[in-house]
């Protein structure tokens, strides 16, 4: 399996300010159709997932551009560039390029 | 707009069997990959299985093959989650989400709201 490693897994940050999380994963994640399928989640307090970045870099729709995404091969990164205070929660990347589909352990982001 | 409801939060017992819903509403139900994925209280993600509706072809991750059961119909729009014999252990809160396509390699980009199932004598 490959196993997806996030860092840090809490990240507390002062409002307005920028937050990154990084996610490395034991295998390259590029499929042999030339795409990475990473993707980032975001789980607010009492609620379920939501997607905010595929294919490394792609925003979902309805996803603030202060999130980005970044990276190549086995390691990416999520940015948020200035934090707002409904951004609290649990941050996932994920792989879906080779089954079975793994998950990083999550990123907690808290405000200061 | 594309719409996952799942089923309400069940207690039960060990020994139980159990199967819990997902209905897809919004798009073509058969034509996208349906996958389960199970959050233990307090912890991370883990994913299940995914199933295509169309033609009912299911792939399982090891962790979970054999200890339950994906299946769907398509005439109710609807996937299933199902277990033959309960364990304390799979109490947990549980997602279904959907791929985005016909391919199994992409993303979940539609989640349901999760069934909360509680296991205990």
């Amino acid at each position: 399996d490959i196993v997806m490693t996030q860092t840090p897994l809490f990240s507390p940050v002062t409002l307005g300010q920028p937050a990154s999380i990084s996610c490395r994963s034991s295998r390259s994640l590029v499929h042999s159709d030339g795409n990475t399928y990473l993707s980032w989640l975001q789980q607010r307090p009492g609620q379920p997932p939501r997607l905010l970045i595929y294919k490394i870099s792609n925003r979902f729709s309805g996803v603030p551009d202060r999130f980005s995404g970044s990276g190549a091969g086995t390691d990416f990164t999520l940015k948020i560039s200035r934090v707002e205070a409904e951004d609290v929660g649990v941050y996932y990347c994920m792989q879906a390029t080779q089954f079975p589909y793994t998950f990083g352990q999550g990123t907690k982001l808290e405000i200061k | 707009e594309v719409q996952l409801v799942q089923s309400g939060a069940e207690v039960n017992k060990p020994g139980e069997s159990l199967k819990i819903s997902c209905q897809g509403s919004g798009y073509n139900f058969n034509t996208y990959w349906i996958g389960w994925v199970r959050q233990v209280p307090g912890k991370g993600l883990e994913w299940m299985g995914i199933i295509y509706p169309g033609d009912s072809d299911t792939r399982y991750s090891p962790s979970f093959q054999g200890q339950v059961t994906i299946s769907a119909d398509k005439s109710l729009s609807t996937a299933y989650l199902h277990w033959s014999s309960l364990k304390a252990s799979d109490t947990a809160m549980y997602y279904c989400a959907r791929l985005p396509g016909v391919v199994t390699y992409a993303y979940f980009d539609y989640w349901g709201q999760g069934t909360l199932v509680t296991v205990s004598s």
